[in-house]
């Protein structure tokens, strides 16, 4: 019954690696958000996806990429992984942009 | 399992009033509280809390937490409205610091 789930909830991996994050949200709304939290608990966007659309790409690394295959759903792909890469990675969702938001449990990425 | 949650659900208040915003706790293995303002995009880092009893201020807003009772309180006086946003309280947790976001409070503060 969790609204917005992420998956997995750890991850420790190489550098070089290429590793996915999975986020699905059940509320059947049509926004979907990453977030990279700093060590400052700072949340930086990396991207938003509304109707499956790419909204928002903030100056993030090409080898970041988000993937919608539906509303509910929004993956993050990552390629070849730097050591920088390691950090809790929040999904959030909201019905339409620049709305009140649900965040997921978040996904703490290791590289080592 | 960890819970956050946060009340009210929305707040509609004039501008001058002073506002409490609730966030209560139960976790395992508390590590820290945090507060989070969320406009248009991100939200923005407001307050971290670790110690009881320790007040956090920043000009309008401050920030308490009580880790006997398991709750926070973020006090907003003199509400203007550009203080109307959501406010969203997270819990760091656990061995890993697993950090679990309450569902939010909707503050509007009219002129």
């Amino acid at each position: 019954d969790t609204a917005v789930s992420q998956t997995p909830k750890y991850l420790v991996t190489q550098m070089g690696n290429d590793k996915s994050i999975k986020c699905e949200q059940n509320l059947g709304h049509d926004t979907m958000y990453w977030y990279k939290q700093d060590s400052k608990k700072f949340l930086k966007i990396m991207f938003s996806y509304n109707n499956k659309e790419l909204i928002i790409n903030e100056t993030v690394p090409n080898r970041f990429s988000p993937k919608s295959p539906d509303k509910a759903h929004l993956n993050l792909h990552i390629n070849s992984l730097e050591l920088g890469d390691s950090a809790v990675y929040f999904c959030a969702s909201s019905q339409g942009l620049a709305s009140w938001q649900f965040f997921g449990p978040g996904t703490r990425l290791t590289v080592l | 399992e960890d819970k956050v949650v946060q009340s009210p659900l929305s707040l509609v208040v004039h501008e001058g009033d002073t506002v409490t915003l609730n966030c209560s706790y139960e976790v395992t293995n508390f590590r820290s509280l945090l507060w989070y303002k969320q406009e248009k995009k991100a939200p923005t880092f407001l307050f971290m809390l670790t110690s009881s009893g320790i007040e956090k201020k920043s000009g309008r807003l401050s920030s308490i937490l009580d880790k006997k009772e398991l709750f926070s309180i973020l006090n907003i006086t003199a509400t203007q409205t550009g203080d109307s946003a959501v406010y969203l309280c997270a819990v760091e947790a656990g061995n890993n610091n697993d950090m679990r976001f309450g569902a939010g409070t909707r503050l509007t503060v009219k002129p």
